[in-house]
């Protein structure tokens, strides 16, 4: 079983819609998330991280985090064509000696259509 | 404010040819990261370094692969001997502090690296 599960997708949404974006994780020790955008040819881009289970709002964007399911969220609302991307989720282990890495989701390539 | 800066943004060699890929990370930033994603796959981590000092390189291939962050210059990937299956795509992120593996990096736009 991987660390973190993501569906690749492809994703299809009309403008305006609300979209749902997930991960699970198998490593219970994973204590930091966040979530990266990355348009085609280009870097991640950070959108978000959170910490404590429960939702953060920023915008149009929210994270959910239930560390008792081991399953975190990106809402995105009122989708908009300029959102098309892949949604890629990182999490990490409380700091350990050693250990500087983000465990990455393969990603959710997202396409909201006009 | 320039971001993390990445060069070349594509790169070609040959079957045992070197790769040196370059980064120098936003300003005031010391801490630099290198991932590498492979096609269909998720960034994985290869190293962290600081100035003058690998501080996690357990992402990084035992052999071929080798990384610098000098006092003065870039962060420096260097692949050596390349193969086919080092084709990906390398970013380079950076932070001020060495927190910012908490709190997401700010990356690069990365060098694509084909070999031929």
């Amino acid at each position: 079983q991987k660390e973190v599960e993501q569906d690749p997708g492809p994703l299809s949404v009309p403008e305006g819609a609300i979209v749902s974006l997930n991960c699970t994780y198998s490593n219970s020790a994973f204590q930091y998330f966040m979530w990266y955008r990355q348009y085609s040819r280009k870097g991640p881009e950070l959108l978000m991280y959170t910490y404590s289970s429960g939702n953060k709002e920023d915008g149009r964007f929210t994270a959910q985090v239930d560390k008792s399911s081991k399953y975190i969220s990106l809402f995105i609302r009122d989708s908009q064509p300029s959102d098309s991307a892949t949604y890629l989720c990182a999490m990490r282990p409380l700091r350990r000696a050693g250990s500087y890495q983000l465990t990455f989701g393969k990603g959710t390539k997202l396409s909201v259509i006009p | 404010n320039a971001g993390v800066m990445q060069n070349p943004r594509h790169l070609v060699r040959r079957r045992g040819q070197e790769a040196r890929l370059r980064c120098s990370p936003m300003k005031g930033h010391s801490h630099v990261y290198w991932y590498r994603q492979l096609p269909e796959e998720g960034l994985k981590f290869m190293v962290y370094l600081q100035k003058e000092n690998i501080i996690d390189e357990s992402g990084m291939p035992k052999e071929r692969f080798s990384a610098e962050f000098p006092k003065e210059g870039p962060s420096i990937l260097r692949i050596q001997q390349v193969v086919r299956g080092d084709s990906a795509a390398y970013f380079c992120a950076s932070s001020p502090t060495g927190q910012g593996v908490n709190y997401g990096y700010t990356f690069g736009s990365g060098t694509r690296l084909t070999v031929v």
